[in-house]
C-alpha cells in the first residue's frame, strides 16, 4: 500500500529565508509524485509534479529514490507562500495524499 | 476552461439523515474522483470513476455511502444514514486520462453532521 508522510504539521519561516517542506513516500513500484497547495479560501490546486522537473512560483522538488523523498524547496520565502501544502503519490491509478504541512511566512 | 463544479458548498444535517452531493467535472475529463477530507487530515480517496465505470471503491463505506456517474459526466455521492464521523469536506476532482498530469479539484462541500 502507498503511504505519504509529511512529518511537519506546521512550519513557520521568515520572509526571505529558505523553505523546505519534507515529504517521504513508500511504494514498491515507481511512483509519480506531486505537490498540491491550498491557499486560504481557495480550492486545492496542483503546484508541481516530478515528471515535469519544473519550477513553479520559485518552488522546486527533486525525487530522491534512494531516500524515497520528494521535498519541496524555495530559496527565498514570500508572504504569499503561506498556505497548506500536500504531497501526493500516484501509484497505479490511485493518488494518495499526505496529511499536509501548514506553512506560515512571518513578515 | 470551466473548473470542477460542486454543490452545495455547505450542508448541516442531523445524524441518521441522508445527504447528496453533486459534481460536474471539466468537460472531456474521463476520470472523476470523490475524496473525503476530515479536519487535520489529507484527502482520502472514496471512489474513482473512469467514464461511468468504477475503477476503485475500496475505501468507500458501502453500507452507507453510494456514488454514481450514470452518463459518464456528472456524479452524485450519497450518504444514508449519516454518522457524526462523516463530518468532513467532500472533494470532487477530475483528470484527463488517468491523472498522470495532475487532478483538478472542485471547491468541495463541507458537511457537518450534528
Amino acid at each position: 500500500a502507498q503511504r505519504v508522510t509529511q512529518p511537519e504539521k506546521l512550519l513557520s519561516v521568515f520572509k526571505g529565508a529558505p523553505v523546505e517542506l519534507k515529504c517521504n513516500y513508500s511504494y514498491s513500484g515507481s511512483p509519480e509524485l506531486f505537490w498540491y497547495v491550498q491557499y486560504s479560501r481557495q480550492r486545492l490546486q496542483l503546484l508541481l509534479r516530478h515528471i515535469s522537473r519544473e519550477s513553479i512560483k520559485g518552488f522546486t522538488a527533486d525525487l530522491n529514490k534512494g531516500e524515497t523523498s520528494f521535498h519541496l524547496k524555495k530559496p527565498f520565502a514570500q508572504e504569499e507562500d503561506s498556505a497548506m501544502y500536500y504531497c501526493a503519490s500516484r501509484g497505479g491509478e490511485k493518488l494518495t495524499f499526505g496529511t499536509g504541512t501548514r506553512l506560515t511566512i512571518i513578515p | 476552461e470551466a473548473g470542477v463544479a460542486q454543490s452545495p458548498r455547505y450542508k448541516i444535517i442531523e445524524k441518521r439523515q441522508s445527504v447528496a452531493f453533486w459534481c460536474n467535472p471539466i468537460s472531456g475529463h474521463a476520470t472523476l474522483y470523490w475524496y473525503q477530507q476530515i479536519l487535520g487530515q489529507g484527502p482520502k480517496l472514496l471512489i474513482q470513476f473512469q467514464n461511468n465505470g468504477v475503477v476503485d471503491d475500496s475505501q468507500l463505506p458501502k453500507d452507507r455511502f453510494s456514488a454514481e456517474r450514470l452518463k459518464g459526466v456528472d456524479s452524485t455521492l450519497k450518504i444514508q444514514p449519516a454518522k457524526l464521523e462523516d463530518s468532513a469536506v467532500y472533494l470532487c476532482a477530475s483528470s484527463w486520462g488517468q491523472g498522470r498530469y495532475g487532478y483538478t479539484f472542485g471547491s468541495g462541500t463541507r458537511l457537518t453532521v450534528v
